[in-house]
C-alpha cells in the first residue's frame, strides 16, 4: 500500500463546477504538500500545511491530522485549471517527499 | 518568489551517451535539492537529495555510478546519467527549500524529458 494515496485517479467537469480531490495517507507527518503539474511537467507548490485550512484565490485546502486526510477543492472551475493535482508528504520528518499518484483533472469549457 | 532553473528541457541522445542536467537556484541558496524522476502516468519517485559540499544520498535501488550527482556551490546541483540507455528515458526534476531544515514549500524546475534512442 502506498504511504500517500489520493482519489479520483481522474476527474472530468464542466467548467464552473466545484471540484474536490483526496488525499489520504499512512504515516505521521508535520505538513502535507499540494502541488500542480501543467501538461508540460512543471511543477507548481500551491500549499503547504499542518492542520485547518489555507486559501488562495479559488482554492482551498484542509486537512484533519487525526483523520490522516486532505482535500483540495476549487471553487468555479475553469479549463486552466486542467492539471495534475499532486498531494505529497514528507518522509520520516525530513524534507523529501513522499508523493500522491496525482489526480488529472480536466475541466472542459 | 524563489526560482529554481532547470537545463535543458529535453534531450534526445544516443544510447551510451552521458547526459549533464542542471538545476540552479536563481534568487535563494540551496544548500539541499532533490532530485526526482518520474515515468509516463506514474508519480514521481525521489532518487536522491544532494548537499552542497558533501556527497549525495540516494534513495534505495538507485545507482550512484549511473547518476552522478555533484553540488559544488549553493546555487547549482547536477545530475549525470552516465552511459544512458532507453530504460532511462524518463521525466527528470529537481526541486529545493528556501532554507535547510523545517517544513519548507518545495520550488521545482520545470524538469527535463530525456529520451535515449
Amino acid at each position: 500500500k502506498n504511504e500517500v494515496e489520493q482519489s479520483p485517479q481522474n476527474l472530468t467537469a464542466q467548467e464552473g463546477e466545484f471540484i474536490t480531490i483526496n488525499c489520504s495517507y499512512s504515516v505521521g507527518i508535520s505538513a502535507l504538500h499540494w502541488l500542480q503539474q501543467h501538461p508540460g511537467g512543471g511543477i507548481v507548490s500551491l500549499f503547504m500545511l499542518s492542520s485547518g485550512k489555507k486559501k488562495h484565490g479559488r482554492l482551498i485546502a484542509t486537512i484533519n491530522i487525526q483523520e490522516k486526510h486532505s482535500s483540495l477543492h476549487i471553487t468555479a472551475s475553469h479549463p486552466r485549471d486542467s492539471a495534475v493535482y499532486i498531494c505529497a508528504v514528507p518522509l520520516g520528518g525530513a524534507q523529501k517527499l513522499v508523493f500522491g499518484q496525482g489526480t488529472r483533472l480536466t475541466i472542459n469549457p | 518568489g524563489a526560482v529554481v532553473s532547470q537545463h535543458p528541457s529535453w534531450v534526445i541522445c544516443k544510447s551510451g551517451t552521458s547526459v549533464k542536467i542542471e538545476c540552479r537556484s536563481l534568487d535563494f541558496q540551496a544548500t539541499t535539492m532533490f532530485w526526482y524522476r518520474q515515468f509516463p502516468k506514474q508519480s514521481l519517485m525521489l532518487m536522491a537529495t544532494s548537499n552542497e559540499g558533501s556527497k549525495a544520498t540516494y534513495e534505495q535501488g538507485v545507482e550512484k555510478d549511473k547518476f552522478l550527482i555533484n553540488h559544488a556551490s549553493l546555487t547549482l546541483s547536477t545530475l549525470t546519467v552516465t552511459s544512458a540507455h532507453p530504460e532511462d528515458s524518463s521525466f527528470y526534476i529537481c526541486s529545493a527549500p528556501l532554507w535547510a531544515g523545517g517544513n519548507q514549500p518545495q520550488h521545482f524546475g520545470d524538469g527535463t524529458r530525456l529520451s535515449i534512442l
